[in-house]
């Protein structure tokens, strides 16, 4: 393990669904990322949060809502997604002032129904 | 726009033999550049990381060079054995900033 855990690990929900993924970590770390990983695509990087305040939004639609309460966990809220929001939903963590890599989670493989 | 190309998006190999992994970019210049390992349905592990003023970099079976000038990263794996099969990803980034930009990754596959 790499001391990142998310849950659930796999989600099924439809299309009015509100569901929120969940990411914690206690490596020290001071920075956290959300990454979506779609078949045959490079992961994509969501949403970047530094000492709780979010630094990167990479153009995300507003279904998708992040929340950093502090810098041990990170949230994904999700809410009147799409099919093509189908994929799998990384969680990562490092040291974001260091030249240095992330710690990843195992990921929640997300289906919208 | 950046740009990361991994050169084949599966490559077969025979057990013990050494396998090469190419990764390209453009319209970037990376600070270092990190190589991970993905098993289906999990998450990137990390492997390596090179800096942009360092050549080569070596972890046991594994070796990463590391070209400015040609824009490229090389990854082998020597010896290799079955349990090396998996997707391998190559991320850069830059000092200062929070983003690893990642490629779409290498499929790997060792045959015995």
């Amino acid at each position: 393990e790499t001391g990142v855990t998310q849950t659930p690990r796999h989600l099924v929900m439809g299309m009015t669904n509100k569901k929120s993924l969940k990411c914690e970590q206690h490596l020290g770390h001071n920075a956290m990322y959300w990454y979506k990983q779609s078949a045959k695509k490079p992961l994509e990087l969501m949403f970047v949060y530094s000492l709780e305040e979010r630094v990167e939004n990479n153009s995300v639609p507003s279904r998708f809502s992040p929340e950093c309460p502090n810098s041990s966990h990170l949230f994904l809220h999700l809410h009147t997604l799409q099919p093509e929001d189908s994929a799998l939903y990384l969680c990562a963590s490092s040291h974001g002032d260091r030249v240095t890599e992330a710690f990843f989670g195992q990921g929640t493989r997300l289906t919208v129904v | 726009s950046q740009k990361i190309e991994q050169n084949s998006e599966a490559l077969n190999i025979q057990e013990g033999k050494t396998a090469t992994l190419t990764c390209n970019y453009t319209n970037y210049s990376p600070a270092y550049l990190q190589w991970y390992r993905q098993d289906p349905g999990r998450g990137p592990v990390f492997l390596l990381l090179i800096r942009e003023n360092e050549k080569e970099k070596r972890k046991e079976r594994l070796k990463v060079t590391f070209d400015t000038t040609l824009k490229q990263s090389l990854f082998h794996i020597t010896a290799s054995q079955p349990a090396d099969s998996a997707t391998y990803l190559c991320a850069l980034g830059q000092s200062g900033t929070y983003k690893y930009i990642f490629g779409t990754g290498t499929r790997l596959k060792v045959l015995a």
